[in-house]
């Protein structure tokens, strides 16, 4: 069955260095979405991605942060200068269409010391 | 602003059922959905019901939408150890963009 990949599993980094998070999407999916989850948090939407250019964002999603389809299989997350509070599981998800159904992956667990 | 609220545990004996509740404030959500948590593993869709659906039936799991309460119940029959995990509740939001938002998720223990 498809399914979202995301590397690297865990990802320790130092306060102040940029991260790049990746993930390949389902491979006929047309939207791509971050989310993140501050442990003992509720699971909270940053960013929606479609054609090229991102649809939604939420207020988490600064200026620090960025996305990015290299090419047609990959999407990825840039945090520029990681603060301790960027500290989180990161999820990348896609679907098939909008506001259809969303396929999560297994996560990057970001530690940032 | 738009909120999706469940119990945090629950806890059952193995072959009995299931019902993890979750109520949500936006209403013109088009799809609800649960998704199951397993330790370290992600997010996996379980089921998801469409707004305009009362119940939905899927092999063990059956979904209850009261949308004049704003109501969401997934219920899991004759529950097995294996179903041990965090259930989380989502709605779609008024956006419909894909933008989901999340309940606190609902520990499940099931005893032997």
């Amino acid at each position: 069955e498809p399914e979202v990949t995301q590397t690297p599993s865990h990802q320790v980094t130092q306060m102040g260095q940029e991260v790049i998070l990746r993930c390949v999407p389902i491979s006929n999916h047309l939207y791509f979405y971050w989310y993140r989850q501050i442990l003992g948090q509720k699971v909270e939407f940053l960013v929606s991605f479609y054609n090229n250019e991102i649809s939604e964002k939420s207020e988490i999603f600064d200026d620090q942060f960025s996305v990015e389809r290299p090419d047609g299989s990959n999407f990825t997350l840039k945090i520029r200068s990681t603060k301790l509070e960027d500290s989180a599981m990161y999820f990348c998800a896609s679907s098939p269409g909008q506001a259809e159904k969303l396929f999560f992956g297994s996560g990057t667990q970001l530690s940032v010391l | 602003g738009e909120d999706v609220e469940q119990s945090l545990f629950l806890s059952v004996r193995e072959g009995d059922s299931s019902v993890i509740n979750c109520t949500y404030t936006d209403s013109s959500s088009t799809y609800l959905y649960w998704y199951k948590q397993e330790p370290g593993a992600g997010l996996q869709l379980l089921t998801y019901i469409f707004s305009n659906m009362d119940m939905k039936q899927d092999q063990r799991l059956t979904v209850l939408l009261n949308k004049k309460d704003k109501h969401l119940s997934l219920r899991i029959a004759d529950t097995q150890t294996g179903d041990s995990a965090i259930y989380f509740c989502a709605s779609g939001g008024s956006s419909n963009t894909g933008k989901l938002i999340f309940g606190q998720g609902t520990t499940l223990q099931v005893k032997p």
